[in-house]
């Protein structure tokens, strides 16, 4: 029973294609995010949701676009991928509001590589 | 500016010794928290630790503890009698706005550390 899922573990595509990764979470979350994980292992945040609205789109090129159907789903469409689109890219979730911890509980990473 | 600094890109570390991964961090707001993350070679990210800004004691979850100097605003992770699996990745982050859920994580550059048999 996994908590937060993604699909697919590996994506390997030519440039200018459109690829979409998906992520589901079971812990009843409200917050999801998208991280992009560089080949130097730097992990930055690229978006926010919370209950399927955006919160934070961190200076994005409009080429990815988030969609969440769902607050348990927050898939990413890339279009038109680049070279430098090429990284392992995380989903993430977490509890909206006071808890304990604030923990985010990642998925097991997608890694995209564009030839 | 760089909100959280891991100054050591690498590390080793004699198995069964203790060692110090540094963190310090940047911020204005008085609630905060900073988390600890293992990334082994296999890719995943495991949460370690945890400390809230508020938080009057050192945070320990097993071998793992965080020396939170508020301060100097320092929340270096120490891994006592290192294991041979604790050979990755590791990264501190912070969150500002402790309590805030939807707030992300900031990490730093992250620490390889390598443990020698």
């Amino acid at each position: 029973d996994t908590a937060v899922s993604q699909t697919p573990k590996y994506l390997v595509t030519q440039m200018g294609n459109d690829k979409s990764i998906k992520c589901e979470q079971n812990l009843g979350h409200d917050t999801m995010y998208w991280y992009k994980q560089d080949s130097k292992k730097f992990l930055k945040i690229m978006f926010s949701y919370n209950n399927k609205e955006l919160i934070i789109n961190e200076t994005v090129p409009n080429r990815f676009s988030p969609k969440s159907p769902d607050k348990a789903h927050l898939n990413l469409h890339i279009n038109s991928l680049e070279l430098g689109d090429s990284a392992v890219y995380f989903c993430a979730s977490s509890p909206f509001g006071l808890a304990e911890t604030n923990e985010q509980f990642f998925g097991p990473g997608t890694r995209l590589t564009v030839l | 500016a760089q909100k959280i600094t891991q100054t050591q890109p690498g590390m080793f570390v004699q198995e069964k010794e203790a060692v110090t991964l540094d963190c310090t961090y940047d911020t204005s707001d008085p609630s905060y928290g900073l988390f600890w993350y293992k990334q082994p070679s296999s890719g995943e990210m495991i949460f370690l630790i945890y400390q809230g800004s508020y938080d009057q004691q050192n945070a320990t979850e097993g071998r793992y503890s965080l020396n939170f100097q508020k301060a100097r605003k320092s929340a270096n992770l120490v891994i006592s009698a290192s294991q041979l699996g604790d050979s990755a990745m590791y990264f501190c982050a912070m969150r500002e706005g402790q309590g805030s859920g939807n707030t992300p994580l900031v990490f730093g550059k992250g620490t390889r550390l390598s443990v020698i048999a």
